[in-house]
Order: C-alpha cells, then sequence, then structure tokens
C-alpha cells in the first residue's frame, strides 16, 4: 500500500529557508503515471496547493508562491522535496505531500502523508 | 481568499440529507476541469471522497455522492451519520490562475 511521509523541520527560523522531503513507500516515484504534489493548511484556515512534479523534473507551481518555491525530486532515494524560502509567520502551517492520480490538467489527489507542522517563529 | 466558494457550515440531524455547494467560475468548474471532494478531520490529513464529480475510491459509501451544474458542483450526503461530521473541501484546476484550487471549506456538522 503506498504510503507518504514527510519530514519534520519543526521550528524555522523569519527568513530562513523551510525544506521538507516526502518519502515514498509501497509504490515508485518514478511512476509515469502520476504526479506528485504539496499542500499546506494554515492554522484553522482551508488548504492550499504550493506545487507539483513529475519524476522527470517538470514542475508546476503556485503563482502566488511561485518566486519563492522549488520541488525536487530524486528518484534514487525514492523522495521529493520542498523549499520555500524568505518564510514569515504567514508560512506556518501544516505541510501535505500527495499523489496526483494521474497525469492529466486536474488529476485529483488521492494519497496523502499525514502532514508536518511547520512552525515559523525566532 | 479560494476562487472556489463553500458554505461555511451546514448540518443535520441523523438520517437526514446535506449537501455541500462548491461555486466557481468559467476558468475552473466551467471549463469543464473535473471537481473533486475531500473530507478532513480535524488534525488528520484529508481524505479522498469523491474525484471527478461522481467516483467514489473504493471503502466510500454510496451515501455520498458528486453533482455538477454549470460553474459550480455538489456533494450530497444521505443518511447522515455521527462519523460525517468533518471539513468538507472541493478542488479543481483552475486555467486563468495556471493551477490546483480549493474551496474555501464546509464543516459539516450532525446535530
Amino acid at each position: 500500500q503506498l504510503q507518504l511521509q514527510e519530514s519534520d523541520p519543526g521550528l524555522v527560523k523569519p527568513s530562513e529557508t523551510l525544506s521538507l522531503t516526502c518519502t515514498v513507500s509501497g509504490g515508485s516515484i518514478s511512476s509515469s503515471s502520476h504526479y506528485w504534489g504539496w499542500i499546506r493548511q494554515a492554522p484553522g484556515q482551508g488548504l492550499e496547493w504550493i506545487g507539483t512534479i513529475y519524476y522527470s523534473g517538470t514542475t508546476y507551481y503556485n503563482p502566488s508562491l511561485k518566486s519563492r518555491v522549488t520541488i525536487s525530486v530524486d528518484t534514487s532515494k525514492n523522495q521529493f522535496s520542498l523549499n520555500l524560502n524568505s518564510v514569515a509567520a504567514a508560512d506556518t502551517a501544516v505541510y501535505y505531500c500527495a499523489r496526483h492520480a494521474g497525469i492529466r490538467v486536474g488529476a485529483t489527489l488521492d494519497s496523502w502523508g499525514q502532514g508536518a507542522l511547520v512552525t515559523v517563529s525566532s | 481568499q479560494s476562487v472556489l466558494t463553500q458554505p461555511p457550515s451546514v448540518s443535520g440531524a441523523p438520517g437526514q440529507t446535506v449537501t455541500v455547494s462548491c461555486t466557481g467560475s468559467s476558468s475552473n468548474i466551467g471549463a469543464g476541469f473535473p471537481v473533486h471532494w475531500y473530507q478532513q478531520v480535524p488534525g488528520t490529513a484529508p481524505k479522498l471522497l469523491i474525484s471527478g464529480y461522481t467516483n467514489r475510491p473504493s471503502g466510500v459509501p454510496d451515501r455520498l455522492s458528486g453533482s455538477k451544474s454549470g460553474t459550480s458542483a455538489s456533494l450530497a450526503i444521505t443518511g447522515l451519520q455521527a462519523d460525517d461530521e468533518a471539513d468538507y473541501y472541493c478542488q479543481t484546476y483552475d486555467n486563468i490562475l495556471n493551477g490546483y484550487v480549493f474551496g474555501t471549506g464546509t464543516k459539516v456538522t450532525v446535530l
């Protein structure tokens, strides 16, 4: 059974870079049938899509975060990663990694990690 | 602010039917992009309920159903049960924003 697990950076200082890794088990990140995404949820708020990556390295980002976001993939480790730079308190959120069920535009997110709470504070 | 609008809350007694609406526009739902629905129990990750308007993954009861009309989509929960109490989100793609978008979320309360 597919499982996704986010790393746990915990506390990040303002203006620094938030780094998270999602480890995929029970399936291959090199599958040609899936994209992989990051979603976040600020405390008490709704869900926000951050970006999506294909195993080839093709990426798609939320325009509102694009200038600060980099998503990468490491097929040898079956992992994909999120870097968000110049963080502020507004970036405090639970960060989820997830799998897109297909490669068509608009594909659903059918498997999710448990989420990692990242707090931005000095 | 999300481009998909949902009512903040809906409620119903056990056994009743509730409907959660998701209002979009011509650049997302109206453009024909599939709408998906997720259930989120507070403190846990979202769980896929409905994909592509009407498709239920294995294990999701047929008490839950989705539909679309124009630039809006809806999730209906019939035979409401205590464990239906959760937050529900719609999600689709927007071709002006060029990205995935989520609804504002609806809290379903079982009275």
